[in-house]
């Protein structure tokens, strides 16, 4: 079955500094995959998405993410960190047939002045 | 003009009783799911349907029992409330499989 793993439920950064945030997926067939944000009380926000075209994808608000193959990743990058980033951050995979995602257990982002 | 709007936003009933979470949708898409969120932020796809016609029943309950009146419309109803109900229920839907819109949410306590 197809997954994701999100590696790290906290993640804390200042301002200013690098976001990273992990994921890898388990697929025998490379999978469409997704990040959405959620911040707090509020629905999921889709960031970007990959769909079997360029493997460097960016995103709303910053945010970029590569799908690397040979290591079944496709970690969450944000150059510069902002206030406003702190939220919980899910990774997602949707099967080839199917419509669900199938989320990571998510990441909570705390960005420190 | 909001998307997938879900109410009530918050629902605080006792167990035993039968509740109702309504889902509506204003994108033009065919496709409607529930999803549900524990307390540990954790996110499970429970049912799909596509154009009101059932497409993914993940090992729900059969308390849980989902109604489309129309492509627009998922409602949830929920038999019988349990402790273990307690959650956040996202409503969502999507035109494509590159992106699901989500609704705000329904926190449902279980007391």
């Amino acid at each position: 079955a197809q997954s994701v793993t999100q590696l790290g439920s906290h993640v804390s950064v200042s301002e200013g500094a690098l976001v990273l945030l992990r994921c890898n997926y388990s697929s025998s067939v490379p999978p469409y995959l997704f990040w959405y944000v959620q911040y707090p009380n509020q629905g999921l926000q889709l960031l970007l998405k990959y769909t079997s075209a360029a493997t460097l994808v960016k995103g709303i608000n910053g945010f970029e993410a590569e799908f690397k193959k040979s290591e079944t990743s496709f970690h969450l990058t944000k150059p510069s960190a902002h206030m406003r980033d702190a939220a919980e951050y899910f990774c997602a995979v949707s099967p080839h047939n199917t419509d669900k995602l199938i989320f990571g257990t998510g990441t909570r982002l705390q960005v420190f002045p | 003009d909001t998307a997938v709007s879900q109410t009530p936003k918050y629902l605080v009933t006792q167990m035993g009783n039968d509740k109702s979470i309504k889902c509506e949708q204003n994108l033009g898409h065919d496709t409607m799911y529930w999803y549900k969120q524990d307390s540990k932020k954790f996110l499970k796809i429970m049912f799909s349907y596509n154009n009101k016609e059932l497409i993914i029943n993940e090992t729900v309950p059969n308390r849980f029992s989902p109604k489309s009146p129309d492509k627009a419309h998922l409602n949830l109803h929920i038999n019988s409330l349990e402790l273990g109900d307690s959650a956040v229920y996202f409503c969502a839907s999507s035109g494509d499989r590159y992106e699901a819109f989500f609704g705000q949410g329904t926190r449902l306590t279980v007391v």
